[in-house]
């Protein structure tokens, strides 16, 4: 079965610190994605990235970055000099193929979320 | 602009009514979800729909029911046998193929008394 981890409930910093959110998958499958997503107090899931089992290059995007190792099946999350507005409920998701009759299709499995706190 | 619209935002219910929850989408996507959101926990999947009058059930169907006779309209019904209504849920979307993330509307809050 696929299982996603996020060992950290929550994170408290003060702005401008990094903060690093740890995610720990396990999977059979030799192709998956891995997802990011932001969950302001809106409510609404923001889409932040995707990776995919066969790209192990790390990826930078503004003040987020993001350190995929295959090899200890971690997908772990760092906002760098951390602002107010990062404050959010952060999910970690790996997909997971869908049952017959669908093809070609996935589910999302999420790990429990990291609820970051930014004080100013 | 595009987007998926959850209506409404909270909605409040006595126990052992049925409530159905409205989610709409004009991003022309074919695939669409329900997910239930508990404190503490992720996201769980209810039901799923890849085409038009065409859906399955997810993790957790029981007590649930959906219905696809438009592509843009995926509306989720919580009928009185679901055990445990209170909860946060979730519409999304997405084109097809594997590299196609999941676009999310804003949710409903679902309160049964």
């Amino acid at each position: 079965a696929q299982k996603v981890t996020q060992a950290q409930t929550e994170i408290s910093v003060v702005e401008k610190e990094d903060v690093t959110l740890d995610c720990v998958y396990e999977t059979r499958d030799t192709t998956y994605y891995l997802f990011w997503y932001k969950q302001p107090p809106s409510g609404e899931l923001v889409f932040l990235i995707r990776r995919n089992s066969f790209d192990e290059q790390n990826e930078i995007s503004g003040r987020y970055s993001w350190n995929f190792q295959k090899s200890t099946s971690s997908f772990n999350f760092t906002i760098t000099a951390s602002q107010v507005v990062d404050s959010a409920v952060y999910f970690c998701a790996l997909s997971e193929p869908l049952p017959p009759p669908v093809k070609g299709d996935y589910k999302l499995s999420f790990g429990a979320g990291t609820t970051v706190t930014v004080r100013a | 602009d595009g987007g998926i619209t959850q209506s409404p935002k909270y909605l409040f219910r006595k126990e052992g009514q049925n409530v159905t929850l409205s989610c709409e989408q004009n991003l022309n996507h074919d695939a669409m979800y329900w997910y239930r959101q508990d404190p503490g926990q992720g996201l769980r999947l209810i039901y799923y729909s890849q085409i038009v009058n065409d859906f399955q059930k997810g993790d957790i169907a029981e007590g649930y029911s959906v219905s696809r006779e438009k592509k843009e309209s995926f509306p989720l019904t919580v009928t009185s046998a679901q055990k445990n209504p209170t909860a946060f849920y979730l519409c999304a979307s997405r084109n097809r193929g594997w590299d196609s993330p999941l676009h999310f509307g804003n949710g409903t809050r679902l309160t049964v008394t």
